[in-house]
């Protein structure tokens, strides 16, 4: 079945800059879209922007656009978000979750990976 | 994009039924029939409930139903089980590959 595998845990400092993986299995890794979505500590889920693994294409919610950005790795069926200029506010579970063409809903997702952005 | 309106909290008694609604605009909810419903318990990712406005997934228990009016979606959850606590959150798709979540409802249940 699809699975999604997030790497673990990071602890950074403000300024810095975070990348979380999140490897895709039991699928055609280019037939799914990849999305991330943030949770701050007791907060609410928040959509941060999408890639096609097929052409690599993307799109930002406008508050990340300049910060984050997603890549993807095809032969690993791996895709990558990468988010810079950390602050204290971008200390959150980050997960990965997928969408196809013919849908508009996220499932399945990845387990979630911590950030913490501390000095 | 703001986040769709959500009540904070809803609760229930047992084999009550509960709804929780969700407000949006014209630019998402009130645009498209692609709003999903969310489950998450404490620590867990979350699992899809609704999608496409009132349809279940395979495996979700058909005391969970979705609707939509105008700029409004809904999430309806008979019967009420003590396992239906958790925090619930609606999504909408907006438009030009971009998604939009509300604000999330604790549901409790007494």
């Amino acid at each position: 079945q699809v699975q999604l595998v997030q790497s673990g845990a990071e602890v950074k400092k403000p300024g810095a800059s975070v990348k979380v993986s999140c490897k895709a299995s039991g699928y055609t890794f280019t037939s799914y879209y990849m999305h991330w979505v943030r949770q701050a500590p007791g907060q609410g889920l928040e959509w941060m922007g999408i890639i096609n693994p097929s052409g690599g294409s993307t799109s930002y919610a406008q508050k990340f656009q300049g910060r984050v950005t997603m890549t993807r790795d095809t032969s690993t069926s791996t895709v990558y978000m990468e988010l810079s200029s950390l602050r204290s506010e971008d200390t959150a579970v980050y997960y990965c979750a997928t969408t196809t063409v013919t849908t508009n809903w996220f499932d399945p997702w990845g387990q979630g990976t911590l950030v913490t952005v501390s000095s | 994009q703001s986040a769709l309106t959500q009540p904070a909290s809803v609760s229930g008694s047992p084999g009550q039924s509960i709804t929780i609604s969700c407000t949006g605009t014209s630019s998402d909810v009130g645009s498209y029939n692609l709003v999903s419903w969310y489950q998450q318990h404490p620590g867990k990712a979350p699992k899809l409930m609704i999608y496409e406005g009132s349809k279940r997934p395979s495996g979700v228990s058909n005391r969970f139903s979705g609707s939509k009016s105008g700029n409004t979606a809904s999430l309806t959850i008979s019967g009420l089980q003590a396992e239906d606590e958790a925090d619930y959150y609606c999504c909408s798709y907006a438009g030009s590959s971009t998604f939009v979540f509300g604000t999330g409802t604790k549901v409790t249940v007494l």
